[in-house]
């Protein structure tokens, strides 16, 4: 079983659109938990940590589900410059920054 | 953050032969790691680079086909060796901060071997 696994998509979708990403984890040992964003031939940015209250910035909400290892992201009235992959990522144990990532989902927001 | 310089940002080279890439931080870190990036995939953390001493090794990457050295906590370096076209790749050296546990990352370094 990999250690982050997530949804590949692609998921194409109009803009304006609500778009829900999800990624579950197998190490429940595990203390940090983000995702990333990257755009085409660029390096991975951080989009948001999570936190297990859940947590917010504007369009973007992301959840934690500890019990389930379950994290989620949820893009609301998306933007064609949302259009990228969107990573899944969780950190190895105790190991601070060793993060592991999920394959990724490609997001494309169509006009 | 820190700012993370690779070198080369982008190389092709014949196969085997070996290709070292550089990562400059411009402030003291206590991780830093390297990753492999394949055409259409996620990263795969090839190692930990420990200052020091030698690296630690994921599941499939061994340090023949991969050295990685750290003199000291500012600076690694990432060696692919004897290269085959399998080995084409971006790779990134990623860093870990004192009192943050996200990753920042690096340009990448764009590698096709011929």
């Amino acid at each position: 079983r990999k250690e982050v696994e997530q949804d590949p998509g692609p998921f194409n979708v109009p803009e304006g659109a609500t778009v829900a990403f999800n990624c579950t984890y197998s190490n429940s040992a595990s203390q940090s938990f983000f995702w990333y964003r990257q755009d085409c031939r660029k390096e991975p940015k951080l989009l948001m940590s999570v936190y297990s209250s859940g947590n917010e910035d504007g369009r973007f909400t992301a959840q934690l589900n500890r019990a389930s290892q379950y994290i989620s992201l949820l893009i609301r009235d998306s933007k064609l410059s949302d259009s990228a992959t969107y990573l899944c990522a969780v950190n190895r144990g105790s190991s601070a920054s060793k993060i592991i990532f999920g394959s990724g989902t490609r997001l494309s927001i169509r006009p | 953050s820190a700012v993370i310089s690779q070198k080369p940002s982008r190389d092709i080279c014949q196969r085997g032969t070996s290709l070292t890439i550089q990562c400059q931080v411009d402030s003291q870190v206590t991780m830093m790691f390297w990753y492999r990036q394949q055409p259409g995939q996620s990263l795969t953390l090839i190692a930990t680079a420990n200052q020091g001493s030698e690296a630690t090794y994921e599941s499939g990457f061994v340090i023949d086909k991969f050295p990685i050295s750290r003199p000291n906590l500012t600076f690694s370096t990432l060696t692919v060796s004897n290269m085959s076209p399998e080995d084409s790749s971006i790779y990134l050296c990623s860093v870990g901060i004192e009192g943050t546990t996200e990753a920042f990352f690096g340009q990448g370094t764009r590698l096709t071997v011929v």
